[in-house]
């Protein structure tokens, strides 16, 4: 299947560290996304990479994308506690979000 | 804006009992997604309309899910009758327009099936 699978699935950290997480997937894609999802609430999409880019940064995000190894990378810098929550690599196969394949999740904890 | 509305946040039902999730997407987005977690699984996709019509119905589970929008607004998933594996949290997600490539999610639907 097209599943992406995160990893580490549970990270606990110092805030004021890095976290750094991973994404491996099966196929071809048009692009990779990262979603957060605090408890209790909705998905929120982070940041989108495109098959053909390798690197994405946004504020404190950054991504890197391997397609030669189907993998990806978020890394949080100087994470704060707020920054604890479930992310989540997605996987479009398409241009157009018809149909995301999620992984399972990596549960961050950020300890103050 | 409002963002995409879910109800009921939290449902508790027997086996047997059927159950109705409500997904009020964002105010004209054509593009309507059902989703669901199995706990600890990756979450995983049931459906997609494109307005009033099923565009992709390749993930629903089997025949005792519905899933309904008529009128192309709001959304409506039915199981019927429910079972234990039905247990997960449901989310809907819209989108703007086919081929937009972000989706904006709901807080989900919580379903327990004791």
């Amino acid at each position: 299947s097209q599943q992406g699978e995160e990893d580490p699935q549970a990270l606990s950290i110092q805030e004021g560290e890095n976290a750094t997480m991973n994404c491996s997937y099966k196929t071809s894609i048009n692009n990779l996304q990262w979603y957060r999802q605090n408890s209790g609430r909705g998905l929120v999409h982070l940041i989108l990479i495109r098959s053909n880019e390798r690197e994405k940064h946004s504020g404190r995000l950054r991504v890197t994308l391997d397609t030669s190894k189907k993998s990806s990378s978020l890394l949080i810098t100087a994470s704060r506690a707020a920054d604890t929550a479930s992310y989540f690599c997605a996987t479009a196969v398409l241009t157009g979000a018809n149909n995301l394949f999620f992984g399972t999740g990596t549960r961050l904890t950020v300890i103050p | 804006e409002a963002g995409v509305t879910q109800f009921p946040s939290h449902s508790v039902i027997e086996k047997g009992q059927t159950v109705t999730l409500r997904c009020d997407p964002i105010s004209g987005h054509d593009n309507l997604y059902w989703y669901r977690r199995v706990m600890g699984k990756e979450i995983k996709f049931l459906l997609h309309f494109v307005k009033e019509s099923k565009q992709d119905e390749s993930g629903m589970p089997n025949n005792r899910f519905l899933a309904e929008r008529t009128g192309g607004t709001y959304s409506t998933l039915k199981v019927q009758p429910a079972e234990l594996e039905d247990s997960g949290v449901y989310f809907c997600a819209s989108s703007p327009y086919y081929g937009a490539n972000v989706l904006t999610f709901g807080a989900g639907s919580r379903l327990t099936v004791l």
